[in-house]
């Protein structure tokens, strides 16, 4: 079992909040990634990190933002969630190009 | 790019049936892996199989990268394989730093009592 931590489980906020959903691994993989999910529907790469200091936009626009101060954390932040933003964020992370481990995901929703 | 194409879309099986899913890609591949999406949206790794066959308990895939396709066996299913099944590939020719996951979109299995 991965150790990849992903907090909060769910959210519930209102528009125009500031939020930020939290990404842990003590793994020690140097690749981090964030993916956003509907329900029923395909993961979507928003963000990636092939290391600190590196942080990368991928296929999906997201209004979202990230950091990679540490290897082992790559926190997400909305500056204005909208109800748009409503889905699964799930992170994960993979030595190299090896396999990518998950966490449980944040179940967001904006009112 | 590459595209990936899972099929079937949906399948519903009564407790204590077999099943084969399927994976077909459109280049070479670095990287296959099986998750396994259940109900609470947690992503479960089943295998990571760019080559070959593995096994784990009931669960096993085969992968021909020869012909480009993958295949996840489910034997004698249970009501707790229910969820969505993805398979996902890593192309083989993107370079250097632009390699992602290409994911396909899935198969919904539900197993009934």
């Amino acid at each position: 079992e991965a150790d990849i931590y992903q907090t909060p489980r769910y959210l519930v906020i209102g528009t125009g909040k500031k939020i930020t959903l939290e990404c842990s691994q003590t793994m020690g993989h140097d690749k981090m990634y964030w993916y956003q999910q509907d329900p029923g529907m395909e993961l979507h790469l928003i963000h990636y990190s092939y290391g600190v200091n590196s942080t990368e936009k991928g296929d999906l626009s997201s209004e979202s933002t990230v950091s990679r101060i540490r290897t082992e954390h790559f926190p997400l932040t909305l500056e204005s969630a909208r109800p748009s933003h409503t889905s699964q964020y799930l992170c994960a992370s993979s030595v190299a190009w090896g396999p990518q481990y998950f966490g449980a995901g944040t179940r967001l929703s904006v009112l | 790019g590459i595209q990936v194409e899972q099929s079937p879309p949906d399948l519903i099986l009564q407790e204590g049936a077999n099943s084969t899913l399927r994976c077909n890609f459109s280049d070479s591949v670095n990287n296959l892996q099986w998750f396994h999406q259940n109900p609470w949206g947690q992503l479960i790794n089943l295998f990571y199989i760019p080559s070959g066959t593995k096994q784990n308990g009931r669960l096993s895939a085969t992968t021909v990268a020869t012909e480009r396709y993958s295949l996840l066996y489910i034997s004698s299913s249970q009501t707790t394989d229910s969820g969505v099944y993805f398979c996902a590939v890593l192309g083989a020719y993107n370079a250097g730093n632009n390699r992602k996951l290409i994911w396909g979109l899935g198969t919904s299995l539900a197993v009934n009592p």
